[in-house]
């Protein structure tokens, strides 16, 4: 079945650092979703992305479909922004979504 | 607009009981999906339902789960009976049909508990 990693694992920022999280995927997908969970365990759709580059304030992603990856971007991190970040898709025609391990961030004051 | 809502927000059951997990979609949506996160697995699709049918639930475990969409805006998925191995949090997700290009959204979840 189709494969999805996410890189780094953890990532530990200095407030006001800027981040890059990175999703690969081994198959054709056309549905590729990233969400925050935050600290309540909450799941917030952050980009519903599966080709180009979308922007939400400080927030940006970046799918590259023949290539098989997304990137998430994060510039000006808050502590807010602490959490698990998950890379979600889909196979073209179907509707099972397929998880990644998530990449765990936390931002220090 | 109301998201999607799940109830109870949190069980705790001692094993053998039989557990009930209920869903409602975002109005419109067509589409219902089950997940459960664990520490050890991450989140799991155990099925998704489309127009109210129940297209793949190759993700349920076992016989002890099942799940229902008697109508659009309700679901449920059953426990019977239930064992601590099955403690985790169970979301619930919904999107529109026509297709897999469309974004799923979240309920907030159960958190079970098996004692």
């Amino acid at each position: 079945g189709i494969q999805v990693e996410q890189s780094p694992p953890d990532l530990i920022l200095q407030e006001g650092a800027n981040s890059t999280l990175r999703c690969n995927f081994s198959d054709s997908v056309n549905n590729l979703q990233w969400f925050h969970q935050n600290p309540w365990g909450q799941l917030i759709n952050l980009f519903y992305i599966p080709s180009g580059t979308k922007q939400n304030g400080r927030l940006s992603a970046t799918t590259v479909a023949t290539e098989r990856y997304s990137l998430l971007y994060i510039s000006s991190s808050q502590t807010t922004d602490s959490g698990v970040y998950f890379c979600a898709v889909r196979l073209a025609g179907g509707f099972k979504t397929i998880f990644g391990a998530g990449t765990r961030l936390f931002v220090k004051a | 607009d109301a998201g999607v809502i799940q109830s109870p927000r949190h069980e705790v059951t001692e094993m053998g009981q039989e557990v009930t997990l209920r869903c409602k979609p975002i109005s419109g949506h067509n589409s219902l999906f089950w997940y459960r996160q664990t520490m050890m697995r991450g989140l799991e699709l155990l099925i998704y339902f489309n127009n109210n049918v129940p297209i793949d639930d190759s993700g349920m475990p076992e016989d002890r789960f099942s799940a229902k969409m008697p109508n659009a805006s309700f679901s449920t998925l059953k426990i019977q009976p239930s064992e601590p191995r099955d403690s985790a949090v169970y979301f619930c997700a919904s999107s529109r049909t026509g297709g897999s290009n469309q974004p799923q959204h979240f309920g907030d979840g159960t958190r079970l508990s098996i004692l």
